[in-house]
């Protein structure tokens, strides 16, 4: 069976500061990997997937994740946060094909920006 | 609307009551999906409806959670004799049938007294 873990629970770090969410995942097959954030108040939001092709995958707002196989690893990264960064991040994975609906999700990384 | 609805924001009910909450998926959107968000963790997934039909209901966790989706859009997800173990955030999503991008809502935070 798929599970994901996120084993860092809460990530405290300064505003321009570097940061980096660990994501390691379990499964048999090839697999579809997501990051989703959450911002206080809001619902979930995608923020980058893997699906094929180009194991390093970037979002609009500066964040990056390299699906790493051998490593069962897409852990998340930004090289520069800021305060508005400050949310609930919760990496997730789907099988692919017939399966891909279904998202597993780990328990969340709660990333705080100091300024 | 723009993204996905869901109402109510906010229940509370007493222990051994029925809820209904309920999703207006985004315009189009031919799948739907619930998943429950309890304190402290990650969603996990309910159930999965293709058009009209439950196409995997697997994730339900007893036969007191029953959702339905009647016409192929709007979906409600029903608790019978709820329990205190039931209090969570309910979350609705949707997807295109092509897409593998699901939207989700900004959830019904459902609490058991």
């Amino acid at each position: 069976a798929q599970s994901v873990t996120q084993l860092d629970s809460q990530v405290p770090v300064f505003e321009e500061a570097p940061v980096e969410l660990r994501c390691n995942y379990s499964s048999s097959v090839s697999v579809y990997l997501f990051w989703y954030v959450q911002y206080p108040n809001q619902g979930l939001q995608l923020l980058l997937k893997y699906l094929s092709g180009s194991t390093l995958v970037e979002s609009i707002n500066g964040f990056e994740a390299e699906f790493n196989k051998s490593q069962t690893s897409f852990h998340l990264r930004k090289p520069s946060v800021h305060i508005s960064d400050t949310a609930e991040y919760f990496c997730a994975v789907s099988e692919g094909g017939d399966s891909s609906y279904k998202l597993i999700f780990g328990s969340g990384t709660r990333l705080l920006v100091r300024p | 609307g723009a993204g996905v609805s869901q109402t109510p924001s906010n229940k509370v009910t007493e222990k051994g009551k029925y809820v209904e909450l309920r999703c207006d998926p985004i315009s189009g959107h031919t799948a739907l999906y619930w998943y429950r968000q309890s304190l402290g963790q990650g969603p996990e997934f309910l159930i999965y409806f293709q058009g009209t039909g439950a196409a995997d209901d697997s994730g339900l966790p007893n036969d007191r959670f029953f959702a339905v989706r009647p016409e192929g859009s709007v979906s409600t997800l029903k608790i019978q004799r709820t329990e205190r173990g039931d209090s969570a955030v309910y979350l609705c999503a949707s997807s295109s049938i092509s897409g593998n991008t699901i939207y989700f809502g900004e959830g019904s935070w459902l609490t058991v007294v």
